[in-house]
């Protein structure tokens, strides 16, 4: 059972344009969501994160937003660059025992064209 | 600034053989763990560990140890290995507060003929 989705294996944007990449989730206990992103051969970087408690968080041309009723969260970017392609994983946190879980999604391909 | 690394890059394994994958991290995290990446299957945790002596299991366990002597390293042992267990596998580490981020080193692909 897949706790946490990323139902767009991939995406195309123009250069300039805003890339939004969406994440759904199915446990109400999760309690922090990041957001990381893969370039090949490489392992995934820390992008940006959202407590729960919140409904958006921005840091610079990212933003993260939160819709706990409807257990979504996206990431936008604006304006998307063409060094913004790569594959971007959602993940969620929730505390387990003695210390926090994080569930990952699937990934989603952003491709930036020039 | 090295983070969390990991060796080998890459490794070619027969069925049955077995092989320890290093990964070391400088930043004195306690908490550290596993993870393989497989298509469409986005990054499933294997085994983690909070601290130095103590290891739990993860999603998909089986077919994996891991010890923990030390908090710097966290190597994680493959005792018979079978082409099921073909993928990239990632060593991640994080800080002790609820909203730290985990830490990633560059994958070990590992393939298993």
């Amino acid at each position: 059972d897949q706790q946490v989705k990323q139902n767009s294996p991939s995406l195309s944007v123009q250069e300039g344009r805003i890339s939004i990449l969406n994440c759904d989730y199915t446990n109400s206990m999760f309690d922090y969501f990041l957001w990381y992103k893969k370039y090949p051969a490489e392992g995934p970087t820390f992008l940006i994160s959202i407590s729960s408690i919140k409904d958006k968080n921005e840091d610079g041309r990212f933003t993260v937003f939160l819709n706990k009723s409807a257990k979504h969260l996206s990431l936008h970017i604006v304006p998307s660059q063409p060094g913004d392609s790569a594959v971007y994983f959602c993940a969620a946190s929730v505390r387990g025992t003695g210390t926090y879980k994080y569930i990952f999604g699937t990934g989603t391909r952003l491709k930036v064209l020039a | 600034n090295a983070g969390v690394t990991q060796t080998p890059k890459f490794q070619v394994l027969k069925t049955g053989q077995s092989m320890t994958l290093q990964c070391a991290q400088d930043m004195n995290h306690e908490y550290m763990s596993w993870y393989r990446q497989d298509p469409g299957m986005g990054l499933r945790l294997i085994h983690y560990s909070v601290g130095a002596g103590i290891t739990d299991q993860g999603e998909v366990p089986n077919g994996y140890n891991v010890s923990r002597s030390t908090t710097e390293d966290f190597p994680l042992r493959l005792l018979s290995a079978a082409p099921s267990q073909t993928s990239v596998y990632f060593c991640a580490s994080r800080g002790d507060t609820g909203d730290s981020p985990l830490h990633f080193g560059n994958g070990t692909r590992l393939t298993v003929t």
